[in-house]
């Protein structure tokens, strides 16, 4: 099975910072990635898929890239309601793997 | 509006078993496949079964293959998850999620989650 993991797992950041979580995939999934955000006790929120395509109704601010088994996730300049936790996500493979999260609180 | 309802979460002992349903509404259910992803308390997501849109291909997380069967009623617009020998491990969040496509694709859709605790 396709292993994923996520770096930094927790991060403290400030309104307006620039940030960026990586997901790294234990083998090549070529561009089959998605992103979501989770806030506590709510369900996750599709945000990118196919790596760096931006769902619809999300904000401009969150971009996602990458290729085979290194990706990125960045918010270009944080607000308020991005604090939470962001997962990544493989689906190239039959089992579609998450990441273990990154929690993005305040600094 | 999409709205998935997942139903038949509870308090069960270990060993014993469980049926999860999942009723869609707000677009055509049987177009979409559907996944199973669960979260243990404090935790992280775990993505559990997926089904495609006619039944013809499903998946299974090697932590409960041979114990969780997934399976929809396109004519009845449900999802379902029986799961059998359940474990400590197996308590969580059971959230049910639409595929965007017919195909395995991310899910852009999910269910408000039903609980299931695994416990003596």
């Amino acid at each position: 099975d396709i292993q994923m993991t996520q770096s930094p797992s927790t991060l403290s950041a400030s309104v307006g910072d620039r940030v960026t979580i990586t997901c790294r995939a234990s083998q090549s999934i070529s561009s089959w990635l998605a992103w979501y955000q989770q806030k506590p006790g709510k369900a996750p929120k599709l945000l990118i898929y196919k790596a760096s395509s931006l769902e619809s109704g999300v904000p401009s601010r969150f971009s996602g890239s990458g290729s085979g088994t290194e990706f990125t996730l960045t918010i270009s300049s944080l607000q308020p309601d991005d604090f939470a936790t962001y997962y990544c996500q493989q689906y190239n493979s039959y089992s579609f793997t998450f990441g273990p999260g990154t929690k993005v609180d305040i600094k | 509006e999409v709205q998935l309802v997942e139903s038949g979460g509870g308090l069960v002992q270990p060993g014993g078993s469980l049926r999860l349903s999942c009723a869609a509404s707000g677009f055509t259910f049987s177009s979409y496949s559907m996944n199973w992803v669960r979260q243990a308390p404090g935790k992280g997501l775990e993505w559990v079964s997926y089904i495609s849109s006619s039944s013809s291909t499903i998946y299974y997380a090697d932590s409960v293959k041979g114990r969780f069967t997934i399976s929809r009623d396109n004519a009845k617009n449900s999802l379902y998850l029986q799961m059998n020998s359940l474990r400590d491990e197996d308590t969580a969040v059971y959230y049910c999620a639409r595929a965007q496509s017919w195909e395995p694709t991310p899910a852009d859709y999910w269910g408000q989650g039903t609980l299931v605790t695994v416990s003596s």
